[in-house]
């Protein structure tokens, strides 16, 4: 079964750059034309989405954070990466990596998810 | 970019209540909603896609219509294990994917 793991630093200083890495098990970021993506959640919200990566290359970021928003992948290592710059306290959330569906059309269909990462922005 | 607006925000349910959770969307996307239940400290699951289809080993009390701009999520008897939060998500817009702000039901 495809288990999605993130890692990273839980506490980050305002303005420096959060970095998160989605380590994908028993299954490959590199085949089945699947889009992976990165989704946040701040203490007692909603869902947002952060942005999609597709194994190709490419990476999608959502529009409003595209500018401080960057997606990569490491097919030797199956991983996947999101860094974030000039984080504010507005960043704080519980971050997921999720597989989103086969094909362009599938890929905002997230099947499976890890189990999340929190991070805090606080000096 | 599309809005995702559910309705109600919360809503007070008993145990084998048939539940009805609304979301529209802020222009027409077709039936490109899907539904995720996130119980309360879990992660979000996925139970609907495409508008209607249920996904693989989600309980076949859930199901899901809509195309439009109108969408409905039905638990047509609610068990103990529901009371969550539920979200809808649009996936029109190529890579530009939003949800809805989300659904609680509570014990009545």
């Amino acid at each position: 079964q495809l288990q999605l793991q993130e890692s990273g630093p839980g506490l980050v200083k305002p303005s420096e750059t959060l970095s998160l890495t989605c380590t994908v098990f028993d299954g490959s970021i590199s085949s089945g034309n699947y889009y992976w993506a990165w989704i946040r959640q701040p203490p007692g919200k909603g869902l947002e989405w952060i942005g999609s990566f597709y194994s190709g290359g490419s990476a999608y970021p959502s529009p409003s954070l595209k500018s401080r928003v960057n997606i990569l992948g490491d097919t030797s290592k199956n991983q996947f990466s999101l860094t974030l710059t000039s984080v504010t306290a507005a960043d704080t959330a519980l971050y997921y990596c999720a597989r989103g569906g086969r094909g362009l059309r599938d890929a905002g269909r997230f099947d499976y998810w890890g189990q999340g990462t929190r991070v805090t922005v606080s000096s | 970019d599309i809005q995702m607006t559910q309705s109600p925000s919360s809503l007070y349910v008993s145990v084998g209540d048939r539940v009805t959770i609304t979301c529209r969307a802020s222009q027409t996307i077709g039936t490109y909603v899907n539904w995720y239940q996130q119980e309360p400290g879990k992660v979000p699951k996925l139970l609907i896609y495409g508008a209607s289809n249920l996904q693989s080993g989600v309980p076949s009390r859930f199901s899901g219509s809509g195309s439009g701009t109108d969408f409905t999520l039905t638990i047509s008897s609610l068990q103990p294990e529901d009371f969550a939060t539920y979200y809808c998500q649009q996936s029109y817009t190529t890579l530009m994917f939003t949800f809805g702000q989300g659904t609680k039901l509570e014990i009545k």
